[in-house]
């Protein structure tokens, strides 16, 4: 399994340009979500997703887009590229504890962007 | 959502047991205590999970006190390979992924 897979890993863009980051998972997994995480910092959960076709807002969803058409990807979409999106992107996918436990997630390397 | 509480940084040298303790005051009956590590330019990885007393696996042991109010991630005699962040989650058994990382505890282990 390759587990979690972020494309690509960094990216610079020019303020008002649009993107789209890529998340795949292999694993089969319900729930895929986006964080980001500014220098020094913990993680801010951006979209998440609870299955194909489902998709909502977390903490921080303003300037992004999200659609799921398949279990498999999650891409992020950056409407108009603000120099205040610089950060690092992760994405993370994560299904029903088997234990029964709470849901642990699996992460992908992340995507450094950079926007001037 | 219930919020965590956890010192900034550590220092710890090589061969110590290391203690990193969460504060969640208003956890939840169905909240579980995650802990996940991350080294830099890294994403998070999952380290441990419990909902009570005692949990142990091959990298480290969680232990939460009958209240819940509090947990403790022990690290058993840390390398300098141990060096990263630490984080405490709390949150439900299902859309636990939607849990709060905080700025976690920058663990720094020296030889």
């Amino acid at each position: 399994n390759a587990g979690v897979t972020q494309t690509p890993k960094f990216q610079v863009l020019k303020t008002g340009q649009s993107m789209t980051l890529q998340c795949a998972q292999d694993m089969n997994h319900e729930y895929m979500s986006w964080y980001r995480q500014d220098p020094g910092m913990g993680l801010r959960l951006i979209h998440y997703s609870v299955g194909a076709g489902i998709t909502d807002q977390g903490e921080v969803p303003n300037g992004y887009n999200v659609s799921r058409s398949t279990t498999e990807d999650f891409p992020l979409r950056l409407l108009s590229a603000a120099p205040s999106q610089t950060s690092v992107y992760f994405c993370a996918s994560s299904s029903y504890g088997t234990s029964g436990g709470s849901d642990t997630q699996y992460f992908g390397p992340g995507t450094r962007l950079t926007v001037l | 959502l219930a919020k965590t509480t956890q010192p900034i940084s550590m220092d710890s040298y090589e061969g110590q047991e290391v203690n990193i303790t969460c504060s969640h005051n208003n956890i939840a009956t169905n909240d579980y205590i995650t802990w996940y590590q991350q080294f830099p330019s890294q994403g998070p990885r999952f380290i441990i999970q419990g909902y009570k007393t005692k949990v142990t696996n091959e990298v480290a042991s969680l232990f939460i006190p009958a209240d819940r109010k509090s947990s403790t991630l022990s690290l058993p005699r840390v390398s300098l390979s141990d060096t990263a962040v630490y984080y405490c989650l709390v949150g439900p058994v299902l859309g636990g992924f939607k849990t709060i990382f905080g700025a976690g505890t920058r663990l720094f282990v020296k030889a």
